[in-house]
Parts: C-alpha cells; sequence; structure tokens
C-alpha cells in the first residue's frame, strides 16, 4: 500500500512569513494525484490545492504553492504572507489513479504567531 | 449551498455496543465517502459510495463495520458490537462525481468515544 509521510509534528511561522511543510510519498504507480487538505480547529477539512503526477508545473492557489518532485517522491506546501487564518492541521494525501484509495499523512499543525 | 451534514457530533458509548451514524451529502453529489480518523492520526477512508453501489470498501472491517446508502443520498454507517480501537471522528465527505478532479467536501465529524 501506498505510504505518506509528514515528518514535521508541529510547524510555527510569524505572520506575513513564508513557511514550507514537508511531504514524501511511496509508491510503485507512475500516475496518481496528490493533495493538501486544511483542517482547522474544530471545523470542517478543506482542499487547499492539488497536483497531477503526469504535469510537471507546479500548482498555485493564491498565496499557496506546491514544490512538486516526482523523482524524489517529494510534495511540499508553501505558504506566502501567512495569515492568522492560516492556522491548522494540513493534512498531504495521495490518490491512485484508479481512484479507489486515498492516503493521508499524519498532519503538521501550524501554529502563525501574531 | 448547504454543505455535508452529520450528526449525531458527539456520542459516548461502552464496548460491546451498537452505534451508528449519519451522513447527508450536499444535494446532487453522486459520491459518498466515510472516513476514521483515530487521534493524532490521519483519515483513513473505509468506504466509497457512487449514488447507492459500493464503489471501494476494502478498508472496511467487515466484520463489526456496514453502511449504507440505499436511496442514493444520505448514508448510515454502524458499528456493532464497538471496541476501545474504535474510538475516533468518523467523516463524511462527498463529491459531485467519482474521481480525483471532485473535490471533496467534509462534513464537521463525529467523535465517537468507547469506553
Amino acid at each position: 500500500a501506498q505510504t505518506v509521510t509528514q515528518s514535521q509534528p508541529e510547524m510555527s511561522v510569524q505572520e506575513a512569513e513564508t513557511v514550507t511543510l514537508s511531504c514524501t510519498y511511496d509508491t510503485s504507480e507512475s500516475d496518481y494525484y496528490l493533495f493538501w487538505y486544511k483542517q482547522p480547529p474544530s471545523r470542517q477539512m478543506i482542499l487547499v490545492i492539488r497536483q497531477e503526477a503526469y504535469k510537471q508545473q507546479n500548482a498555485t492557489e493564491n498565496r499557496f504553492s506546491v514544490n512538486f518532485q516526482k523523482a524524489a517522491k517529494s510534495f511540499s506546501l508553501k505558504i506566502s504572507d501567512s495569515q492568522l487564518g492560516d492556522a491548522a492541521m494540513y493534512f498531504c494525501a495521495y490518490r491512485s489513479n484508479t481512484g479507489n484509495q486515498f492516503y493521508f499523512g499524519t498532519g503538521t499543525s501550524l501554529t502563525v504567531i501574531p | 449551498e448547504a454543505g455535508v451534514a452529520q450528526s449525531p457530533r458527539y456520542k459516548i458509548i461502552e464496548k460491546r455496543q451498537s452505534v451508528a451514524f449519519w451522513c447527508n451529502p450536499i444535494s446532487g453529489h453522486a459520491t459518498l465517502y466515510w472516513y476514521q480518523q483515530i487521534l493524532g492520526q490521519g483519515p483513513k477512508l473505509l468506504i466509497q459510495f457512487q449514488n447507492n453501489g459500493v464503489v471501494d470498501d476494502s478498508q472496511l472491517p467487515k466484520d463489526r463495520f456496514s453502511a449504507e446508502r440505499l436511496k442514493g443520498v444520505d448514508s448510515t454507517l454502524k458499528i456493532q458490537p464497538a471496541k476501545l480501537e474504535d474510538s475516533a471522528v468518523y467523516l463524511c465527505a462527498s463529491s459531485l462525481r467519482w474521481g480525483w478532479r471532485n473535490e471533496q467536501f467534509f462534513g464537521p465529524g463525529t467523535r465517537l468515544t468507547v469506553l
């Protein structure tokens, strides 16, 4: 089975600064999809950004961007101009090409310091 | 647009008791997912429905867990009998159609404590 590893249980960033959350995964597939989800305290999980493995171009959504390194099986999330509302648990997730299974990492808790 | 609804929000039961969770997806969403999120871990996908059919239930412990989506709309997840290790948040999510591009919208979850 595929595994997703988030090696940073906790991270902190000063407001308006930039922070990068790390994610690595293990797979034998060549085509798959990667996601970052945000889970604020006591609130619903929401999708932040997604990346198709066959695309070399890194995905970007406003202040959020990824650094996708397929050969290294690495998928990091960069948050620029951090805001207080970015404080949450962030999960990296993998979905196989067949789409039948999702695998989530253990999450990184991000604190934004005013 | 109303989001994914789940009830109850919290449930405390004794081990060996039964429990059921209910999920009402966003209107028109064909695909429904149930996840188990144990404290300190990421969500684990238990079962996926496309309309009222099961797409995948390979991670569902079928000796004690069951799920149904009879009319292709709302769904129930049941645990019978519950074990201590079933203590977790049970998340329901829905998407417009099956497939990776269809964003999953999550409900608030049901927090289950088994004593």
